[in-house]
């Protein structure tokens, strides 16, 4: 079966835009989640999705912020773009909350 | 809140063994969980850790000992393509069932 898809792959954007990410979890999975990875920082938590309902929300500014569909597609979208907002996005997908979590291969943001 | 402890590097040769350890501080713990990353890829689950003791899949184990907050990821048998980064990860009951990641071990095979 397909796996998790996440569009666009790569991205430059300039200080102060917005960007949306997209991610497509896995047939059936209904549990979606968002990391900010970064050389210095590691895996970030940024929000999971369960149903279309935001479950959790990890420490991060409101500039960020994210939704679920009801087909379990998932946004992401970050507004007024800061050049520490370059990372990498992954977004993981799951049926509901196990352990066992499968990744996409990710958003590459560079912000100018 | 919670916070997980890992090496941050590690460098072993072929066919040795290596351990990263992990330690975790969480106010509702559900379990410890390990990801594999190879470089411009995507995190891949290793195994996965809710009761103390040993878990063996293949080459790789996982250990959990939940009285002192830590586990390891033991590689046996190492080989070139086990270079990659390594994370422990932790489900907190009390954090919302929030899956936090430490900050990663990069592992570095040498012939």
């Amino acid at each position: 079966k397909a796996g998790v898809t996440q569009t666009p792959r790569y991205l430059i954007k300039t200080r102060g835009q917005q960007v949306t990410l997209s991610c497509s979890p896995i047939s059936g999975h209904r549990s979606v989640s968002w990391y900010q990875q970064t050389p210095g920082q590691g895996l970030q938590f940024l929000f999971e999705y369960f149903s279309e309902t935001q479950r959790n929300k990890g420490n991060f500014p409101g500039r960020f912020s994210g939704r679920q569909f009801s087909n379990s597609r998932s946004e992401m979208n970050v507004s007024t773009l800061e050049l520490g907002d370059s990372a990498l996005y992954l977004c993981a997908s799951s049926l509901d909350r196990e352990n066992v979590l499968t990744f996409g291969a990710g958003s590459r943001l560079t912000v100018l | 809140g919670q916070s997980l402890e890992q090496p941050s590097e590690v460098t072993a040769v072929e066919g040795a063994i290596v351990q990263i350890n992990c330690t975790y501080q969480t106010s509702g713990f559900y379990g410890l969980s390990w990801y594999q990353q190879h470089d411009g890829g995507a995190p891949t689950f290793l195994s996965y850790n809710a009761l103390d003791g040993l878990e063996e899949t293949g080459r790789f184990s996982s250990f959990l000992s939940r009285s002192d907050s830590y586990g390891y990821l033991l590689l046996q048998e190492l080989q070139m393509k086990d270079s990659a980064s390594y994370f422990c990860a932790v489900r907190d009951g009390a954090a919302g069932n929030m899956l936090t990641f430490g900050g990663g071990t990069r592992l570095m095979v040498k012939p």
